[in-house]
């Protein structure tokens, strides 16, 4: 039963590139979860989807994020012009539940250098 | 934003002690979640609790839950270098987890 998966596991961008992360739930969970880890801080909530909706995005920076989760494929994180402030460490999690759920389960994540 | 303090930050310990670690809040949660990450890793699920005062017991990991609902603790009994990580906290009152910084142990052979 495989878990989170996400991809790429490591990504180099230059200052104003854009950066693409990718997030496939485990199967059967249709709720997505995306959070940063910035060094040395606990993770932050940056949005929450389900399939071809986002449900909360408070957590996301206004101008330059943006999130989707379409009927088909994996949910894709899209940073434009990146910045260094952008390096961190960016987490993708599912539930079966969603909302009330308290259970999310992690992907191994995708660490970002913005050079 | 509802802020999760762990503690220590830090804690190092010969094999075969005993340790505790800290998640306290100001806030009350509907669930608290235990993780352990690994260096390159994501966090991987621990337990989870739901109810004011519960005490959770996973083989030498004992998780309990503060009866306010604001606090927990992890107590690894004997501890191995295989326990060796970073461990967060995390509340929930709906789909949005607050993390805390975590606390990192070290178990040295």
């Amino acid at each position: 039963n495989a878990g989170v998966m996400q991809n790429p596991r490591h990504l180099v961008r230059r200052r104003g590139q854009e950066a693409r992360l990718r997030c496939s739930p485990m199967k059967g969970h249709s709720h997505v979860y995306w959070y940063r880890q910035l060094p040395e801080e606990g993770l932050k909530f940056m949005v929450y989807l389900q399939k071809e909706n986002i449900i909360d995005e408070s957590g996301m920076p206004k101008e330059r994020f943006s999130a989707e989760f379409p009927k088909e494929g994996p949910s894709i994180l899209r940073i434009q012009q990146v910045v260094r402030g952008d390096s961190a460490a960016y987490f993708c999690a599912s539930s079966p539940l969603g909302a009330g759920s308290e259970t999310q389960y992690f992907g191994p994540g995708t660490r970002l250098l913005v050079l | 934003t509802q802020l999760l303090e762990q503690s220590p930050q830090f804690l190092s310990i010969q094999e075969g002690e005993n340790l505790t670690v800290y998640c306290n809040s100001s806030s009350v949660f509907s669930s608290l979640q235990w993780y352990r990450q690994e260096p390159g890793e994501g966090p991987v699920l621990l337990v989870t609790v739901v109810t004011g005062g519960e005490v959770k017991k996973l083989k030498r990991l004992t998780f309990q839950f503060g009866d306010a609902r604001k606090d927990s603790s992890l107590h690894i009994t004997a501890a191995q270098p295989g326990d060796t990580g970073l461990y967060l906290c995390a509340g929930s009152n709906d789909y949005k987890l607050s993390f805390g910084a975590g606390t990192t142990v070290t178990v040295r052979a």
